[in-house]
């Protein structure tokens, strides 16, 4: 089984460029994450889409920020214009929730490191 | 809120040294633990995980066990090797959460492992 696939790897752009990750997440799986991981921290969620719907968005600053997952599947995250504090790690995941499932599995992708100079 | 805390690493050991890494938590309501790890240019795996008190979860020779007196979830492993050099994430999500809130993973800080030959 394929696991859950980003690109690109690796980003570096500068300041106030605009940029976009990928994500194709685990075939069935209906719900999808973003995540940013700052260096030396723990992920934190940036938005949940369940489906094509995005559920929780609150931790995501929506003045720069921006995701779609059309059609329920692969999702696209965008921030434009970038700033220097952007520089991280953007993690997306997915699960599978529904009835006799463990709704609190998540399954990660390895990751955009995104470098804005 | 919820919160996850860590030991601070980074933790060096010999092979086949007894690891030891730390965690603790507070949640809003009852939590499953997880400890996941991450290995260097991938993404983030699911280790173990316990869902209820006194549970012990297990996997590739580690072990925790959700203490809800103690609000502990503290990974073991009774001989390192050198593949276990990674970083180890602590994280709980709420079962039951209004909100989505069972399904936000809420993660600790890492601790990075270093095993030597």
């Amino acid at each position: 089984e394929a696991g859950v696939v980003q690109s690109p790897r690796y980003k570096i752009i500068e300041k106030k460029q605009p940029v976009a990750f990928w994500c194709n997440p685990i075939s069935g799986h209906n719900t999808l994450y973003w995540y940013r991981q700052n260096l030396g921290q723990g992920p934190e969620l940036l938005i949940r889409y369940e489906n094509e719907e995005a559920v929780d968005d609150s931790q995501l600053p929506k003045d720069r920020f921006s995701a779609e997952r059309l059609k329920g599947v692969d999702s696209t995250l965008k921030i434009q214009p970038a700033e220097l504090g952007d520089s991280a790690v953007y993690l997306c995941a997915s699960s599978q929730h529904g009835s006799g499932t463990f709704s609190y599995e998540q399954y990660f992708g390895p990751g955009t490191r995104l470098t804005v100079t | 809120g919820n919160s996850v805390t860590q030991m601070e690493g980074p933790v060096t050991l010999s092979e086949e040294a007894f690891l030891t890494i730390n965690c603790t938590y507070t949640a809003t309501g009852y939590p499953s633990l997880f400890w996941y790890v991450q290995y260097p240019g991938e993404g983030l795996q699911l280790l173990l995980k316990a869902t209820k008190a006194d549970d012990k979860g297990s996997n590739k020779g580690f072990e925790a066990t959700y203490r809800k007196e103690t609000t502990s979830f503290h990974l073991e492993k009774g001989s390192v090797q050198v593949s276990d050099s990674a970083v180890y994430f602590c994280a709980l999500t709420l079962q039951g959460g209004s909100g989505g809130s069972n399904y936000k993973l809420t993660f600790g800080k890492g601790t990075l492992l270093t095993v030597n030959p």
